[in-house]
């Protein structure tokens, strides 16, 4: 069964802290998405990956394809960064994925 | 960059009626087009893959004849939500593809749709 699962669901931080979100899948992947949801619903693709490790600005993301797991990660957070974070895969056959979310909540 | 818009971004109609959203792709051409619906506090879920100038695929449990789609160009593709019911209301987001690959999706902003 396929299967994308983010954690934490929901997530509270100061401003300024290092922030992590977590992504599982349980097959192998071709490759995967991380998403920003904003409180109006618009959706922005941040990293497409598919090895390695990305960065643009302050986010940087990770992928271990033999662990199966990613990581979004954002440094010197803020409140502006508060929004819905989602991992989206795309399991070989063009099957695409999205896990659940997890919703951040940056206070000043 | 790639820039995908969609219209409207709100709409509120009386149920039985039937309501089209756009999905425009504003400066590239996309072959492929995808139309997601997201209830409260829950995922993006697929619900057909929308290829120019052919027949949308759905997936299993979308109703092809509620929800018509149409992509008669490379830059438009429309869903027409036909007799609208009010457990239609949800968050309805498009993506486009600039190559035809799922892994390469840019996504509109999205209509939410409220029946009454």
């Amino acid at each position: 069964k396929n299967e994308v699962e983010q954690s934490p669901q929901n997530l509270t931080a100061q401003e300024g802290e290092f922030i992590t979100i977590n992504c599982s899948y349980s097959v192998g992947i071709s490759a995967l998405h991380w998403l920003q949801q904003h409180p109006g619903g618009g959706i922005v693709s941040l990293f497409m990956l598919s090895s390695g490790k990305k960065k643009h600005g302050r986010l940087i993301a990770t992928i271990n394809i033999q662990e199966k797991h990613s990581s979004l990660h954002i440094t010197a957070s803020h409140p502006r960064d508060s929004a819905v974070y989602i991992c989206a895969v795309i399991f070989f056959g063009n099957q695409f994925y999205f896990g659940t979310g997890t919703s951040l909540t940056v206070i000043p | 960059g790639a820039v995908v818009s969609q219209h409207p971004s709100r709409v509120i109609c009386k149920s039985g009626t039937s309501v089209k959203i756009e999905c425009r792709s504003l400066d590239f051409q996309a072959t492929t087009m995808f139309w997601y619906r997201q209830f409260p506090k829950q995922s993006l879920m697929l619900m057909a893959t929308s290829n120019e100038g052919s027949k949308a695929t759905y997936e299993q449990g979308v109703e092809k004849d509620k929800f018509l789609i149409n992509h008669a160009s490379l830059t438009l593709s429309t869903l027409t939500v036909t007799s609208a019911h009010p457990e239609d209301s949800s968050f309805y987001i498009c993506s486009a593809t600039k190559d035809g690959l799922v892994e390469t999706q840019y996504f509109g902003p999205g209509t939410r749709l409220l029946v009454l």
